[in-house]
């Protein structure tokens, strides 16, 4: 089975802060994901990878960056913290080369609360 | 523009009878793929089940059906015979051809589903 894992289920931060989210997969997957969560607003995409050094932009990025320097892991920053990134956050990792039918498996999640 | 629509934020539904929960996508590419999943309160996100644009039937999955109906751009999700430990969040997403090759999936908003006994 596909494991995903997320650092921390739960997380509190204060306003400023640098915040690091850590996700690890260890199904050989080329590509990660990281998601935020609000309700109402279903899953949001924040930056993507589909190789090792490579990242993309989703549809929020802004407040965020990432970095994948292993194929395995692939981390969400947020540079300094603010209320309205309290969220859930997901990540998630896919196996390339198989069409579209490829589902992601997601992380547990990271309930982010920013103070 | 929103690419994936979920009009129905919760639903109720008996034990043991069927339920449809909604969705319809907007997408130009010709080449699509469709996916639902489940998300209990304890909020891992479980894959259920997958439609491929140039798939010839609905796809079936165990208790899971999927009502697809192309030229309406629907994707509607059949749980038949509901039980209590269907009572989740469920999403619609989708992934264009573009993004294939395992690429990145476009989510709806998600309706809650809670079933009676």
């Amino acid at each position: 089975d596909v494991k995903v894992t997320q650092s921390s289920r739960y997380l509190v931060k204060r306003t400023g802060e640098k915040v690091f989210l850590e996700c690890v997969q260890d199904m050989d997957h080329e590509n990660m994901f990281w998601y935020r969560q609000d309700p109402g607003l279903g899953l949001r995409l924040i930056y993507f990878s589909y190789d090792v050094k490579m990242k993309e932009k989703g549809d929020i990025p802004e407040g965020y960056s990432v970095s994948r320097e292993k194929k395995e892991r692939f981390s969400l920053i947020l540079e300094s913290a603010s209320t309205n990134q309290t969220s859930m956050y997901l990540c998630a990792s896919s196996r390339s080369g198989t069409g579209d039918r490829s589902p992601l498996h997601f992380g547990n999640g990271t309930r982010l609360t920013v103070t | 523009a929103q690419k994936i629509t979920q009009t129905q934020p919760g639903m109720f539904v008996q034990e043991k009878e069927a339920v449809t929960l909604d969705c319809t996508y907007d997408t130009s590419d010709p080449s699509y793929g469709l996916f639902w999943y489940k998300q209990p309160s304890s909020g891992e996100m479980i894959f259920l089940i997958y439609q491929g644009s140039y798939d010839q039937q609905n796809a079936t999955e165990g208790r899971y059906s999927l009502n697809f109906q192309k030229a309406r751009k629907s994707a509607n999700l059949v749980i038949s015979a509901s039980q209590l430990g269907d009572s989740a969040m469920y999403f619609c997403a989708m992934r264009e051809g573009r993004d294939n090759q395992g690429g990145k999936l476009i989510f709806g908003q998600g309706t809650e589903l809670s079933v009676k006994p």
